[in-house]
C-alpha cells in the first residue's frame, strides 16, 4: 500500500463546476495536510493546508480532512480553465520533517 | 533572491558520468530539501538539511548520491557513476522551519542520462 494515494486521473469537469479531489494515506500519525498544484512543466506551489479534522475555505478551495478515515480532499468551487492542472496531496510523515506525496490526479477544466 | 534557483535546468549526461546540481534557497530560509520527479510521479523525497547538516538523508537511493550545504545556504546535489534510471527532474525546495510542510519549489533541474 502506497503511503498517500491519489486517483491519476484525469478529472474532467466543465467550467464552472465544483471540482473534488480526494485523497487517502497510510500514516494514522500524520498530523499536516497540503494541497499542491503542479501545472504541466512547472514545479508544485502551495494552494492549500490543513491540521485539524473538519473544513478549511479559502477563496475558491476548500479542504477537508477526516483524521478517522485517513482522508484528505480538496473542493474548487466555480472552476476555470485556470485550474487544470495536477493536484498533489502532500502528507507531513518522518517526524515532521519531510512531505510524501501522492502521484497527483490531473484537472482539466472545460469550456 | 527572489525565488528558489536552480541551475543547470537541464543537463544531460552519459552513463557512468558525474553531476553536479546546485540549488540557491530563499535567502533566510533555514530548511532545504531535494526531492526527484519521474514523469507521472510525485516528488519523491530525498534529503533534508536544517542549516548545514543534513538532517534526514533517508531518501537517497543509494550512496551514489550525496548531497552538501556547506555554508547553510547553497547547497549542490552530487551523483556519481549516472544511470539512465537516474533520469528525472531534480527538484529543490526551501522553507523557513524544518517543521514548516510549506515548502517553496524552484523550477528543476532535468537530467537526462544517455
Amino acid at each position: 500500500q502506497k503511503e498517500v494515494e491519489q486517483n491519476s486521473g484525469p478529472l474532467s469537469v466543465p467550467e464552472g463546476a465544483i471540482a473534488s479531489l480526494n485523497c487517502t494515506y497510510s500514516d494514522r500519525g500524520s498530523q499536516s495536510f497540503f494541497w499542491y498544484r503542479q501545472y504541466s512543466g512547472k514545479s508544485p506551489e502551495l494552494i492549500m493546508f490543513i491540521y485539524s479534522n473538519g473544513d478549511k475555505e479559502d477563496g475558491r478551495f476548500t479542504a477537508q480532512l477526516n483524521k478517522a478515515s485517513q482522508y484528505v480532499s480538496l473542493l474548487i468551487r466555480d472552476s476555470q480553465p485556470s485550474d487544470s492542472a495536477t493536484y498533489l496531496c502532500a502528507v507531513q510523515t518522518g517526524g515532521g520533517n519531510k512531505l510524501t506525496f501522492g502521484t497527483g490526479t490531473q484537472l482539466k477544466v472545460e469550456l | 533572491g527572489a525565488g528558489v534557483s536552480q541551475t543547470p535546468s537541464n543537463k544531460v549526461t552519459e552513463k557512468g558520468k558525474y553531476v553536479e546540481l546546485r540549488c540557491d534557497p530563499i535567502s533566510g530560509h533555514t530548511a532545504l530539501y531535494w526531492y526527484r520527479q519521474s514523469l507521472g510521479q510525485g516528488p519523491e523525497f530525498l534529503i533534508y538539511f536544517q542549516g548545514t547538516g543534513a538532517a534526514d538523508d533517508s531518501g537517497l537511493p543509494n550512496d551514489r548520491f550525496f548531497a552538501v550545504r556547506p555554508e547553510g545556504s547553497v547547497s549542490t546535489l552530487k551523483i556519481q557513476r549516472t544511470e539512465r534510471g537516474d533520469s528525472a527532474v531534480y527538484l529543490c525546495a526551501s522553507s523557513l522551519a524544518g517543521s514548516s510542510g510549506e515548502l517553496f519549489f524552484g523550477e528543476g533541474s532535468r537530467l537526462t542520462v544517455l
